[in-house]
C-alpha cells in the first residue's frame, strides 16, 4: 500500500514550456487535490476533484490544468511555465465527497523550479 | 483577513520543554479541526483530528479548539528533537467538498 505517489520528484523546467505532474492513489479514495506550498504562503490549494469525472477550480488555478483521468490518477498540467510557478507542488487524497470532512493524506511533493 | 491565522515562527525550545502552538479563524462555520506535521522536504501527515469545542489528547500531543474564541492550540510535553518540523493547523465546514483552510504553518527546532 503506497497511499499517494508523486511524479517526478524533482522538475527544472525553462519559461514557456510544459509539463504534466503525475499523482496516483491506491486507497480507493473518491476526492483528490493539488497543492502548492511557496515559503511564507503556506498551501494553497490550485484545482481538486470531489470525486471521478469532476474537477474544480480552488485559490490559484490560473496558469493550471488538471485531468482526474479515473479514480486513482489525477494529473496537473502547466502549459506554459513561468517563474511565479516555482513552488513545491503536493497532492493529497481523501476517502470522502459531499458534506463530511474527511483526512487528507499527502504525496512526498514535487519541487519545481521554472528558469 | 485570512481565514485562518498561524503565527509562522521559528520556534526554538529545548528538549523536554512544553510546545505551545496556536491558530486563529475567522469562519464561525469550521467545526472540524486538524494539525498536521512536515517534516523537512517531507508531505504533511496528519497529527491531530478533533471535532468541535474541547481537548483530545493522543500520547504527548493535545489538541484544544475553543470555538467562542476561535481559536485552536497543539500542545507537545517533553518535546523531542525527533518533533522538529513544520505544524499546520488545518480546518473545514461540515460542507464543501472537503476542502480545507490551511494556517501558514509553524516552524519548531527542539535543541538537545
Amino acid at each position: 500500500n503506497a497511499g499517494v505517489t508523486q511524479t517526478p520528484k524533482f522538475q527544472v523546467l525553462k519559461t514557456g514550456q510544459s509539463m504534466t505532474l503525475q499523482c496516483a492513489q491506491d486507497m480507493n479514495h473518491n476526492s483528490m487535490y493539488w497543492y502548492r506550498q511557496d515559503p511564507g504562503m503556506g498551501l494553497r490549494l490550485i484545482y481538486y476533484s470531489a470525486s471521478e469525472g469532476t474537477t474544480d477550480k480552488g485559490e490559484v488555478p490560473n496558469g493550471y490544468n488538471v485531468s482526474r483521468l479515473n479514480k486513482r490518477e489525477f494529473s496537473l498540467r502547466l502549459e506554459s511555465a513561468a517563474p511565479s510557478q516555482t513552488s513545491v507542488y503536493f497532492c493529497a487524497s481523501s476517502p470522502t465527497s459531499g458534506y463530511r470532512t474527511d483526512t487528507q493524506y499527502f504525496g512526498p511533493g514535487t519541487r519545481l523550479t521554472v528558469l | 483577513q485570512k481565514e485562518v491565522e498561524q503565527d509562522p515562527g521559528p520556534l526554538s525550545v529545548p528538549e523536554g520543554a512544553i510546545v505551545s502552538l496556536n491558530c486563529t479563524y475567522s469562519n464561525s462555520a469550521f467545526q472540524y479541526f486538524m494539525w498536521y506535521r512536515q517534516y523537512s522536504r517531507k508531505g504533511p501527515e496528519l497529527l491531530m483530528y478533533t471535532y468541535s469545542s474541547g481537548n483530545k489528547e493522543d500520547g504527548r500531543f493535545t489538541a484544544q479548539v475553543d470555538k467562542s474564541s476561535k481559536y485552536i492550540s497543539l500542545f507537545i510535553r517533553d518535546s523531542q528533537p525527533s518533533d522538529s518540523a513544520t505544524y499546520l493547523c488545518a480546518m473545514s465546514p461540515p460542507y464543501g467538498n472537503n476542502r480545507l483552510a490551511f494556517g501558514k504553518g509553524n516552524q519548531v527546532v527542539v535543541i538537545p
